[in-house]
């Protein structure tokens, strides 16, 4: 089975629109992170946002926000205000065994965004 | 602005030939990653260090891969001898343990003819 699952292999969005990007994981470890990360057309891959499983509060980082929702094991990206520039492949990626200190980090299959002006 | 250096950026090889891609992590990150990425695997961890030992390499083909750290400023990864089938970018990352961002190198464009 997979462990993450991006449904949306592509996206459409209108500027200044938000968008959300969809992201399913499946772990039985209760500790462990989830992030997303941003791949431009020029390839390199741009850390956005992290949520910590324990964490009460969904992240924020500018106008990206992650919704958390624990019990349904998903973790969506919301892009509020979209730009041009949000062009992207973006990669759901979770990191398990963190009580653990092991360092296993598995990504999603991406969902290419193309934001329309 | 720190950054995850990678180099050769680009590598034409013929098959059959040795490859050695290089990572310089960030200072004072002590977990290094090494990831390949194509269209139809997507991205996959290879290989991960901390502190400079190597914690898990299970997803690196043992019989032409192998990663080290010769010091903490340096991580390489080789493959001899190549295939076309490595053909892919291969990205560093480095982070720090405790915290869990990676921050990825810009990768290593390999075309195995």
């Amino acid at each position: 089975a997979q462990k993450i699952t991006q449904t949306q292999p592509g996206m459409f969005v209108q500027e200044k629109e938000a968008v959300t990007l969809d992201c399913t994981y499946d772990t039985s470890d209760p500790s462990y992170g989830l992030f997303w990360y941003k791949q431009p057309s020029s390839g390199e891959m741009i850390f956005l946002i992290y949520q910590g499983s324990y964490d009460q509060q969904n992240a924020t980082e500018g106008r990206y926000s992650l919704n958390f929702q624990k019990a349904r094991k998903s973790a969506n990206l919301v892009i509020s205000a979209s730009q041009l520039g949000d062009s992207a492949m973006y990669f759901c990626a979770m990191r398990e065994g963190l009580t653990s200190g092991t360092y296993k980090y598995i990504f999603g299959t991406g969902t290419r965004l193309k934001v329309l002006a | 602005d720190a950054r995850v250096t990678q180099t050769p950026r680009d590598k034409v090889t013929e098959m059959g030939q040795e490859v050695t891609m290089r990572c310089q992590p960030i200072l004072g990150h002590n977990t290094v990653f090494w990831y390949r990425q194509t269209m139809k695997q997507g991205l996959e961890l290879l290989a991960y260090f901390r502190n400079r030992a190597p914690l898990d390499d299970s997803g690196m083909p043992k019989d032409r891969f192998s990663a080290e750290m010769p010091d903490a400023t340096l991580a390489t990864l080789k493959i001899q001898p190549s295939e076309p089938r490595d053909s892919a970018v291969y990205f560093c990352a480095s982070g720090t343990s405790g915290r869990d961002t990676q921050y990825f190198g810009p990768g290593t464009r390999l075309t195995v003819l």
